[in-house]
């Protein structure tokens, strides 16, 4: 079956610490985004890709990193300069262009720092 | 800049009918979504909508303004399952989309 995978889906990280959020997808998606949800909040975009080898910065880019070297991956680095770090991470796949059916996201990686 | 506003919560009683409203001011506009979160869980699709008017998709219906900058969720014969909250989304710019926090609807029997 075709989908998102996210891992791990919890994650704790110590102060001055970089951890990587692993997403992988086999929908044959050509865009895949990270947001970042704070409890009672909405979606908020960090990182957006719509095609290998190019990525662009959304609305709360600082602190973190991606790559995109296959179609299927699209890992995230929270570096220290993030300063509140912790929070829910969603990694989502849509076909580019033509969003008729909206984006797949994957299960989620509850990030803590402790 | 881009706005989007909902009701933070509403509840309902099973069986009956709710709207969740959303209104947006965003830069530009290709089309709204609606997801459905449930607690700790990914959102959903629920519906896209492009241009004005009503699509219906079984006990869900969305609504879209396009002039107005309002649409609506509308949910038929609630069950207790539709607890959950409700995202709204306009994608602004090719391939981006911009949530709304989101409104928590409780169902009770």
């Amino acid at each position: 079956d075709g989908g998102i995978t996210q891992s791990p889906k919890y994650l704790f990280r110590k102060e001055g610490q970089n951890v990587t959020l692993s997403c992988e997808q086999n929908l044959n998606h050509d865009a895949m985004y990270w947001y970042r949800q704070d409890p009672g909040q909405g979606l908020r975009l960090i990182y957006y890709s719509q095609i290998v080898n190019d990525f662009q910065k959304g609305d709360i880019a600082e602190g973190y990193s991606v790559s995109r070297e296959k179609k299927e991956s699209f890992p995230l680095t929270v570096t220290s300069a993030q300063k509140n770090p912790t929070a829910f991470y969603l990694c989502a796949s849509s076909i580019f262009p033509g969003l008729d059916y909206g984006y797949t996201f994957g299960s989620g990686t509850r990030l803590t720092v402790v | 800049g881009q706005n989007i506003d909902q009701p933070t919560e509403m509840t309902a009683t099973e069986g009956a009918i709710v709207q969740i409203n959303c209104t947006y001011q965003t830069s530009g506009f290709n089309g709204l979504f609606w997801y459905q979160q449930h607690a700790g869980e990914a959102p959903t699709f629920l519906s896209y909508n492009v241009l004005d008017g009503l699509e219906e998709k079984g006990r869900f219906s969305s609504f879209l303004s396009r002039s107005k900058g309002y649409s609506y969720l509308l949910l038929k014969e609630l069950q207790m399952k539709d607890s959950a909250s409700y995202l709204c989304a306009v994608e602004a710019n090719a391939g981006k989309s911009t949530f709304g926090d989101g409104t928590t609807l409780t169902v009770k029997p």
